[in-house]
């Protein structure tokens, strides 16, 4: 079965960058079955679909984030990753990779805390 | 811009049966919003475990049952039990713009 793994810093300075890693095993993520993408939650808040990426290569992200976000594939080591450009302490967040197809996410990684600090 | 919308909390008691729903704050929810559903306990991954309005992913007990109640997506927990007791939340495709929402969440509690 398909399972991920979220990996990266674990804090981040504000107005710097924000990279994470999704390592997939179990399934390759080159089918054009899923997509592939990134949720978000604050603490104590709820959940916020960050965006996806197809393997076809289009991507499609929330719009109060496209800006910021770059969401890219690594089909040679069966990862994807997540970059948020200028960041703030309103991005500190539990930070999940999924996969996802037009019926639901499903499986998601366990998720990877993020702090945004100086 | 279209809110996905959830009760912020809801009680049940146990071995009673629960409706949560999710709506938009503009609209109504069809198939056509692929609604899906979550069990989430706070600090850990979601359980999906509602997919495509009504089919239960694997492992998913038949005590929770999807469905589009008139302009609402829902979910119904019948023989509700302690474990039951955790955060919910919904998924919704609005359109090509804002792409996906989750709804706020509705905290569970079962006593």
């Amino acid at each position: 079965q398909v399972q991920l793994q979220e990996s990266g810093p674990g804090l981040v300075r504000p107005s710097e960058t924000l990279s994470l890693t999704c390592t997939v095993s179990g399934g390759s993520i080159s089918r054009n079955t899923y997509h592939w993408g990134w949720i978000r939650q604050p603490p104590g808040k709820g959940l916020e679909w960050i965006g996806i990426i197809y393997p076809s290569g289009g991507a499609y992200f929330n719009p109060s984030l496209k800006s910021r976000v770059t969401i890219s594939l690594d089909t040679s080591r069966n990862q994807l990753s997540l970059k948020l450009t200028s960041v703030t302490a309103a991005d500190t967040a539990l930070y999940f990779c999924a996969r996802q197809s037009s019926s639901a996410i499903d499986p998601w990684g366990q998720g990877i805390l993020v702090t945004v600090s100086s | 811009q279209t809110a996905v919308t959830q009760e912020p909390s809801f009680s049940v008691s146990p071995g009673g049966t629960v409706t949560l729903t999710c709506g938009l704050s503009s609209g109504s929810v069809s198939t056509s919003n692929h609604p899906s559903w979550y069990q989430q306990i706070p600090g850990q991954a979601p359980r999906t475990l509602i997919q495509s309005t009504n089919t239960r992913s694997s492992g998913v007990p038949d005590r929770f049952f999807g469905s589009i109640l008139g302009n609402k997506a829902a979910l119904t927990i019948t023989g509700a039990q302690a474990d039951d007791e955790s955060d919910y939340y919904c998924l919704l495709y609005l359109d090509s713009v804002s792409n996906w929402v989750f709804g706020g969440g509705t905290k569970l509690t079962v006593l």
